[in-house]
């Protein structure tokens, strides 16, 4: 089965710019898209990247997302951090009709 | 505006059923993928079921042959049954529209199966 794997956790200043990976267990994780969400505690998640790299309306260009085929991992981005950036987050793909998510990682902004 | 608000959690015992349903506004349940996906309490998110447009559906192997996945068109309406619960079927239990745009989540509904 396909998995996703996240770190569990990371840590950076506000101001600062931290990069969260998402690695593919096998297969091309180029093959299907991948979604990021961001979850503050007690709150439902919230889509900040889907296809890849494209953002909702409402999302700020602070957050992007990438793949890189040579590591088989897609990334998220996020530049200028804000103490608001504090949270969960979750990269999600496809296994046939099947939805597959990372374990989730929590970014804390100190 | 889009919006969906579930409802029908709470506390059931073991081996009961319990309905969810996720009422749908802003746009047509049936014309989209629509999604249940729950998180269990401090855990990550673990998706659930889908049912697409044309009414295929889709279980994962944890809740395959006792959960089921479907909509009411004239209520723009999504439901998920839930049959022959167990403590690890405890989770908050949220609805998520595919759209064009990414998907879009409900606020989810809590279902806690204990005795």
């Amino acid at each position: 089965n396909f998995m996703l794997t996240q770190p569990h956790s990371v840590s950076e200043s506000p101001g600062k710019t931290v990069t969260i990976s998402c690695t593919g267990s096998s297969g091309s994780i180029a093959s299907n898209y991948v979604q990021w969400y961001q979850q503050r505690p007690g709150s439902a998640p919230t889509t900040v990247i889907y296809e890849d790299n494209q953002r909702p309306s409402g999302v700020p260009d602070r957050f992007s997302g990438s793949i890189d085929s040579s590591s088989n991992s897609a990334s998220l981005t996020i530049s200028g951090l804000k103490t608001e950036d504090e949270a969960d987050y979750y990269c999600q793909s496809y296994d046939s009709s099947t939805w597959v998510f990372g374990g989730g990682t929590k970014l804390t902004v100190l | 505006e889009v919006q969906l608000v579930e409802s029908g959690g709470g506390l059931i015992q073991p081996g009961g059923s319990l309905r969810l349903s996720c009422a749908a506004s802003g746009f047509t349940v049936s014309s989209n993928y629509m999604s249940w996906v729950r998180q269990a309490p401090g855990k990550g998110l673990e998706w659930v079921s889908v049912i697409y447009s044309g009414g295929s559906t889709y279980y994962a192997d944890s809740v395959k042959g006792r959960f089921t996945i479907s909509r009411d068109n004239s209520k723009n309406t999504l439901y998920l049954q839930m049959n022959s619960l167990r403590a690890e079927d405890t989770a908050v239990y949220y609805c998520a529209r595919d759209s064009v745009s990414g998907p879009y989540w409900g606020q989810g509904t809590l279902v806690t199966v204990s005795s």
